[in-house]
């Protein structure tokens, strides 16, 4: 079974800095995706970025970027210019492919509290 | 807003009670997922519907069961609920099953005194 961890419980960053999220993930597929995911505290849950598996290429989306390294099983999350809005639970999430016949559902981590301080 | 909805947003009742939760998937979106959110195991994935049909199971307690109608809503339906089952529960939507990108309802915070 997939599992997805986030070793950083807590971050904190001053307004307008850079601050980087890890997210570590076990497979054995080689087909799949890598998601992060917002929760403010209205609890919502909101797409911030993803990465297909059989890209190379890093995504990116505005200030977030990720770090997507596929040996090594990581995929960490850069917020560029912080604002006080980004203060947030981070949510790591991996996907099955299902060319394997994997399941669809999305296996989250334990997420990362983020702080932002002004 | 993702277009998902989900009613009702707080919900609070006793052990023993049975309640339903409903989710109204993005216009077009066939699929449905739902997640329970909870201090203890985290947000944990319960089950998936694809076009009316049951796709995929996961750590769903036999006491809860769901369905997804012709109109693509759907509901969970939670029975003799305990203390434990106290939680923010998730509906999300994607097109297709194998569409990677699920968006997510605003939540229903269930309360079990």
């Amino acid at each position: 079974a997939q599992t997805v961890t986030q070793s950083q419980p807590e971050m904190s960053v001053q307004e307008a800095e850079t601050v980087t999220l890890s997210c570590t993930y076990d497979t054995s597929e080689s087909d799949y995706y890598l998601f992060w995911y917002k929760q403010p505290p209205s609890r919502q849950m909101i797409l911030v970025i993803r990465q297909e598996a059989y890209k190379q290429q890093n995504a990116t989306e505005n200030r977030f970027s990720v770090n997507f390294q596929k040996a090594a099983k990581s995929f960490s999350l850069k917020i560029s210019d912080s604002q006080l809005g980004d203060a947030a639970m981070y949510f790591c999430a991996y996907r099955s492919g299902g060319a394997q016949g994997g399941s669809e559902k999305l296996v989250f981590g334990k997420g990362t509290k983020l702080t932002v301080n002004p | 807003d993702s277009g998902v909805t989900q009613t009702p947003k707080h919900l609070i009742t006793a052990t023993g009670q049975r309640v339903t939760l409903r989710c109204s998937p993005r216009s077009g979106d066939l699929s449905v997922y739902w997640y329970q959110q909870s201090l203890d195991q985290g947000l944990q994935f319960l089950i998936q519907y694809y076009n009316g049909e049951e796709r995929a199971k996961g750590n769903i307690l036999e006491r809860f069961s769901a369905q997804q109608f012709p109109d693509l809503h759907s509901e969970l339906n939670l029975s003799s609920l305990e203390l434990g089952d106290s939680a923010l529960y998730f509906c999300a939507s994607s097109v297709l099953p194998n569409t990677d990108t699920q968006y997510f309802g605003p939540g229903t915070r269930l309360t079990v005194l």
